[in-house]
Order: structure tokens, then C-alpha cells, then sequence
């Protein structure tokens, strides 16, 4: 079946540093693809929609500068955790969608930073 | 716009027991409903949906799920559990406008389900 990968699983960072998160659809074309973060015993927070060859679509309250999103082919987009601070610390999960067909998830990213 | 509510954190239960976890949600519009299945530190595995036809919805696992419109509820059950089903599950909905893509979901804070020996 349509499998989504997501890369790295977990990553160890210094305050101040960036961290990039590839979620790749493994075959099928990922019209778009979802970004979500998922603090310890919480539920889903949709982050950003991402449709390729177009700038990403974000939730309200999530710093576009700060996670920056791009989404340049049918198979890849890619997560950009700038500057990051220990408070970005979290679980984050990304999704993909190919037309009419289910939405898949990718296995995670839990990032901690020091 | 949607919510959803799950109204237990946590359920234990004992192995080969029957277990409901609780669903209730919130829109203006008719929704689709879907519950998934976390696994530590993994991601989301669809166990069912609901999109129309019949409200007894069956899925992967010997997982069920009855869509009640008049008390928006979409209650998780599975006759008999097992050690393995240990793991959080995720009540979400999506408005249906649009058609079939399942897209933006909203989902509950999640219920932890653990199965003791």
C-alpha cells in the first residue's frame, strides 16, 4: 500500500540551530501534504498545509518564519524549524494526500532541542 | 468549523474484555469520521471511517464504530481486547464539502487505551 516516509525519527539540536523534517510519499504523488505537531499527551495540531509548487497555508498562531515549509516535487516536502529554541521540543508528524485517495501519515520526527 | 471530544484520557481495561472508547464532535456541516491508532513514538494508522451509508462501520484489527448522527457521537468498540491494542487512538473528523479527499483533520486530545494481563 502507499507508504509516507519521514526523516529523521529523531533528532538532538543546540538552541539556535535549524532542523529540516522530509516527509516523502513513497508511490504516489502527494497533491498535498499536512504538517502536524503533537505535544506529550496531546492531541494533533494541524501546523500548515502544503500544496506543491505553492506556498504553504498556515494555522493560525504558527510562526511562518520560524517553520518554513516547501513543497518543490509531487513526492517531498520539507519542514524548517529555525533558530530553534527548547520550547520547539515536540513530536512532529507530517501527512500526505494524493488526490481522491486516503491520508497517509508518516512515522513522526520527535525533535528535542537543547 | 468542527471539534471533537473524547471523553476519557485514559481506559484500562483487562485482557479478552470488552472496551468502548467515547466520541462525541461538533459541526456545522455533515462530517466524515475516522479513528486512528498511535503506537509509541510512531505516527497514525487509520483503523476505520465513516463517510456515509451504514453508521456501523467496521475495521481493521476487529475494531468497530457506530456513527449516531442525533448524539454526534462516533464511539469506538472492539468485543475483546488484546495486549497488542495497547496504544492511543484519535477520534477526527473532516467536513465533507469537497468531496472524498480526507484532507484538513481535526482531531480529539486522544485516549489511552491499556490493556493489563
Amino acid at each position: 500500500g502507499a507508504v509516507v516516509s519521514q526523516h529523521p525519527s529523531r533528532v538532538i539540536c543546540k538552541s539556535g540551530t535549524s532542523v529540516k523534517i522530509e516527509c516523502r510519499s513513497l508511490d504516489f504523488q502527494a497533491t498535498t501534504m499536512f504538517w502536524y505537531r503533537q505535544f506529550p499527551k496531546q492531541s494533533l495540531m494541524l501546523m500548515a498545509t502544503s500544496n506543491e509548487g505553492s506556498k504553504a497555508t498556515y494555522e493560525q498562531g504558527v510562526e511562518k518564519d520560524k517553520f518554513l515549509i516547501n513543497h518543490a516535487s509531487l513526492t517531498l516536502s520539507t519542514l524548517t524549524v529555525t533558530s530553534a529554541h527548547p520550547e520547539d521540543s515536540s513530536f512532529y508528524i507530517c501527512s500526505a494526500q494524493g488526490g481522491p485517495s486516503p491520508l497517509h501519515f508518516g512515522n513522526g520526527t520527535r525533535l528535542t532541542v537543547t | 468549523a468542527q471539534s471533537v471530544t473524547q471523553l476519557d484520557s485514559q481506559v484500562p481495561v483487562f485482557e479478552e474484555a470488552p472496551v468502548e472508547l467515547r466520541c462525541n464532535y461538533s459541526s456545522s456541516v455533515s462530517v466524515y469520521l475516522f479513528w486512528y491508532v498511535q503506537y509509541p513514538n510512531q505516527g497514525l494508522q487509520l483503523l476505520l471511517k465513516y463517510l456515509s451509508g451504514s453508521t456501523l462501520v467496521k475495521g481493521i484489527n476487529g475494531f468497530e464504530a457506530e456513527f449516531n448522527k442525533s448524539q454526534t457521537s462516533f464511539h469506538l468498540r472492539k468485543p475483546s481486547v488484546h495486549i497488542s491494542d495497547t496504544a492511543e487512538y484519535f477520534c477526527a473528523v473532516r467536513n465533507n464539502a469537497g468531496g472524498t479527499s480526507y484532507g484538513k483533520l481535526t482531531f480529539g486530545q486522544g485516549t489511552i487505551l491499556t490493556v493489563h494481563p
